[in-house]
């Protein structure tokens, strides 16, 4: 079974440019998070889809980042304008559903590292 | 509100010796709780998770942890380290609210010596 792929692995961009990150997750899981995590720090909960609906993005600093699920299949992770403390690494994970309800089981992607400067 | 405390940021162990790596959890609500590793450059793994079954969740590579409600803990062991076990390991707690909340520990950077 193939994982969660994301792309592109590495990307160096100067502040107030634009990004985008690409995410392909695991075949039939309906569930995708956009994480964010920050050198020495856990990963912090950006957006989380299931299908091609939006479930949670409280935690998304919506005047600068963006999100779209369009098919219920892969997505992209937008920043525009990039500041300095966006350099981060930017992680997708997926899961299942079980009768329409997530499962809890996250599948973690190899991860974006971000870097502006 | 739920969150999630890992008491250390860094342990460190020689190889042969067991691993114990601290973490405790407040969650309003019956809680998942999960341990995660992440090697240098590699994607986060997971290493087990409890959902509320047996108390004592055994994961893979010789790892285990124990569910204790009356202290809010879910500590993670092993007997014996391993070079290979160096890694940043991370506590998780989710609850279901109509869609899963999940919530990381800062982490735990595990060092082996030989």
């Amino acid at each position: 079974e193939a994982g969660v792929a994301q792309s592109p692995r590495y990307k160096i961009i100067e502040k107030r440019q634009s990004v985008a990150f690409w995410c392909n997750p695991i075949s039939g899981h309906a569930t995708l998070y956009w994480y964010q995590q920050i050198l020495g720090q856990g990963p912090k909960l950006l957006i989380q889809f299931q299908n091609n609906g939006v479930v949670d993005d409280s935690q998304l600093p919506k005047d600068r980042f963006s999100a779209e699920r369009l098919k219920g299949v892969d997505s992209t992770l937008k920043i525009q304008p990039a500041k300095l403390e966006d350099s981060a690494v930017y992680l997708c994970a997926s899961s299942t559903t079980v009768g329409g309800v997530s499962t809890d089981t996250q599948y973690f992607g190899p991860g974006t590292r971000l870097t502006v400067l | 509100a739920q969150s999630v405390t890992q008491l250390d940021s860094h342990v460190s162990v020689s190889e042969g010796t067991p691993v114990l790596l601290r973490c405790n959890y407040s969650s309003s609500y019956s809680p998942s709780l999960f341990w995660y590793v992440q090697h240098p450059n590699k994607g986060l793994q997971l290493l087990l998770k409890y959902t509320s079954a047996a108390t004592l969740v055994k994961g893979i590579n010789g790892f285990e942890a124990e569910f204790k409600k009356s202290e809010t803990s879910f500590h993670l062991t092993k007997p014996s380290a391993h070079m290979s076990d160096a890694a940043e390991y991370f506590c998780v707690v989710t609850r279901n609210t109509g869609g899963f909340k999940t919530i990381f520990g800062a982490g735990t950077r595990l060092f082996v010596k030989a």
